[in-house]
């Protein structure tokens, strides 16, 4: 089966760091994505790893270590509007097969 | 132009009608997706066109038909549908090759209302 597990909500304040964890175990894996989603939008593309290893973009980053069936995002220096659901996203497949998580709420307080 | 387009943005349909929901992107995507999405749940992959083929069918009720005339443009198709339809439908598309899926870049959704 597919299994993909990741914090429901967390809080930091505002200038602060955050680390969402992931974990996921799927028959096939052939990458793992992070979403952001602002409340009533679609969700939108932060990073990608299919290789073990930090991934940096600005303010976010993103580690994978496949042996683990591990991932998280990094989000540093945070700010009000990167409160939002975070989605881990598994790619089980060569076909385009999607595997999301619940989702982790990210409060971003002042 | 890196947009996907959907539209109705609103849908309300009584369990009779028969309706039509619309995606269209011009990314040049060769992979097309259907997602449904509830409140404060992940996205469920519905399915997954590869090349205008449908590629995936997640065992979606048949009262859901999908259609992909060209590689541009998908859509789903509505019938007889349950009020448990209700949700934010989310149209995707990938830049899809022979080695690479690609991420998705998602619409900004149809939300439909089956009353």
């Amino acid at each position: 089966g597919q299994n993909i597990d990741q914090p429901t909500e967390m809080t930091a304040t505002e200038g602060a760091i955050v680390q969402i964890n992931c974990t996921y175990q799927t028959s096939g894996f052939n990458g793992l994505f992070w979403y952001q989603q602002h409340a009533g939008e679609a969700p939108t593309f932060l990073s990608y790893n299919v290789l073990d290893g930090l991934e940096e973009k600005g303010r976010f980053s993103s580690f994978l270590s496949r042996s683990k069936g591990y991932s998280y995002l990094l989000l540093k220096e945070l700010q009000m509007k990167d409160s939002a659901s975070y989605l881990c996203a598994a790619l089980t497949d060569s076909w385009g097969k999607f595997q999301f998580g619940a989702g982790t709420q990210v409060v971003v307080t002042p | 132009d890196t947009e996907v387009t959907q539209t109705p943005k609103h849908l309300v349909m009584g369990m009779t009608n028969k309706k039509s929901l619309k995606c269209e992107q011009h990314m040049g995507h060769r992979a097309m997706y259907w997602y449904k999405q509830k409140a404060k749940k992940p996205p469920e992959l519905m399915f997954v066109y590869s090349y205008e083929k449908l590629s995936i069918n997640e065992s979606v009720p048949s009262r859901f038909s999908p259609e992909c005339p060209n590689s541009s443009l998908l859509n789903l198709h509505l019938h007889a549908l349950q009020p448990e339809d209700s949700a934010l439908y989310l149209c995707a598309s990938s830049p899809r090759t022979e080695t690479n899926t690609g991420e998705l870049f998602f619409g900004e959704g149809s939300r439909l209302t089956v009353l």
